[in-house]
């Protein structure tokens, strides 16, 4: 499959321990923000979204945790299994158009 | 299902020939976008539309058009493909701005 980065920042993380991947942002003004996962060959498939106005939110084994004081945003992944192996991208949007990507982080399981 | 597919999947071609890449989308979203995806940059946005003959440019626009004449599909072309443009093409689609964008499966270009 296409392959996403090779000097992407990589997580390793042992089957069923939690995971925590991190996101810096760049606009205070940004009011939404998403996490996408990337599987090889695939394009990025929604996992989460949050509102500015909101500092937690949880969805199924995942839960998004916004501080906007350090514009940051963290995906946090409880019991990780090996099909979370993928390439996960934070997104913010202001409003005003299109969502911003950052560069991902690759997240490897190892069983 | 609703779904938002891409064509070719995969597509070889040479320096200065003209080249167009297809997005369809089966959600009647009103937004669709053009990224691409190179090693080390993330996702970059090439061109988005909000709505039928609304096109507006990217942050990585020069080389490459859009067109909208219905709301399912956005076909994104360069006029004279470069080497630069080898990639990886994303479309995506959403209800309204900003938020949640669905995505495609990709097309892998390369411009020999």
């Amino acid at each position: 499959g296409e392959s996403v980065g090779l000097h992407l920042p990589t997580l390793s993380v042992q089957e069923g321990d939690n995971s925590i991947i991190n996101c810096a942002y760049s606009n205070s003004a940004s009011d939404y923000f998403i996490w996408y996962k990337q599987e090889s060959g695939k394009g990025p498939q929604f996992i989460i979204d949050i509102r500015s106005n909101m500092d937690k939110r949880q969805g199924q084994r995942v839960t998004v945790l916004l501080n906007k004081t350090v514009k940051h945003l963290s995906l946090q992944i409880a019991a990780t299994q090996p099909g979370d192996s993928a390439v996960y991208f934070c997104a913010e949007n202001t409003g005003r158009r299109a969502l911003t990507f950052g560069s991902g982080t690759r997240l490897q399981v190892q069983p | 299902d609703a779904e938002i597919t891409q064509s070719p999947r995969h597509k070889i071609t040479e320096t200065g020939r003209q080249v167009t890449l297809a997005c369809h989308q089966t959600w009647n979203h009103n937004n669709m976008f053009w990224y691409r995806q190179d090693l080390g940059h993330g996702l970059r946005l090439i061109h988005y539309s909000y709505g039928v003959q609304d096109t507006n440019k990217g942050e990585v626009s020069d080389g490459y058009s859009v067109s909208r004449s219905n709301t399912e599909d956005l076909p994104l072309t360069l006029e004279s493909a470069a080497s630069s443009q080898t990639s990886v093409y994303f479309c995506a689609s959403s209800a309204t701005r900003g938020n949640e964008q669905f995505f495609g499966p990709g097309t892998r270009l390369t411009v020999l």
